[in-house]
């Protein structure tokens, strides 16, 4: 069975530029979470989805969003930028919400801000 | 605000020999604490999860002990198998919360000595 995946696994952008993050989760999982791991720290919850709807942010600016889709794939959207942005960006997948359900993540795409 | 903490960077332990991991957190609203490890170019991969009712929970060679007086746990890998190298991230998460919100730990490189 195929583990979550995300795309692109590599991305450049420049300040200011917009960009797309896409996650397909494990099939018959509900829930996705976004994570950002910052080199040399460990990943930080970004935001939670189940059943299409937000059920948690973390402390993230309003440049960050979400969306979950019917299919239960997700997107991570950020805006404007910042060479701060420069990251690991991780998605998790759950069959269900639930803070004891185990959370398997994908391999993550790294961005490069310039 | 780091309510997570791995005060050790990096281990290195001889092959067949016990490696001991350790984690401190600072938030007691925290009742239940995993381990993932991560090899490079892949996301955290699920090891062993301990619930705050508990002080101690085992899985093969792995076994995760909880002190919650003390806000510490520990990841006792025995024996240490050279694929055991890997950075190690400890989690925590808020079950009452009502989400999957992970709180990690910077993480400990684990080199494993043939």
């Amino acid at each position: 069975d195929a583990g979550v995946t995300q795309s692109p696994t590599h991305l450049i952008k420049t300040r200011g530029q917009h960009v797309t993050l896409r996650c397909s989760p494990i099939s018959g999982h509900k829930s996705v979470s976004w994570y950002q791991q910052v080199l040399g720290q460990g990943p930080q919850f970004i935001f939670q989805y189940y059943e299409k709807e937000e059920r948690g942010r973390g402390n993230f600016p309003d440049r960050f969003s979400a969306r979950q889709f019917p299919n239960y794939s997700s997107e991570l959207n950020v805006n404007a930028l910042l060479l701060g942005d420069s990251a690991l960006y991780l998605c998790a997948s759950s069959l269900v919400q639930g803070a004891r359900e185990t959370q398997y993540f994908g391999p993550g795409t790294r961005l490069l801000v310039l | 605000d780091q309510q997570v903490k791995q005060n050790s960077p990096s281990l290195s332990v001889q092959e067949g020999r016990i490696s001991i991991l350790n984690c401190d957190y600072t938030n007691s609203m925290f009742d239940y604490f995993l381990w993932y490890k991560k090899y490079p170019a892949e996301g955290p991969t699920f090891l062993i999860s301990i619930s705050s009712i508990k002080d101690k929970n085992e899985d093969g060679r792995f076994t995760v002990f909880l002190n919650k007086s003390a806000k510490h746990l520990s990841l006792h890998i025995v024996p240490s198998q050279p694929g055991d190298s890997a950075v190690y991230f400890c989690a925590a998460s808020a079950t009452n919360f009502g989400n999957e919100k992970l709180t990690f730990g910077t993480g400990t490189r684990l080199t494993i000595i043939p």
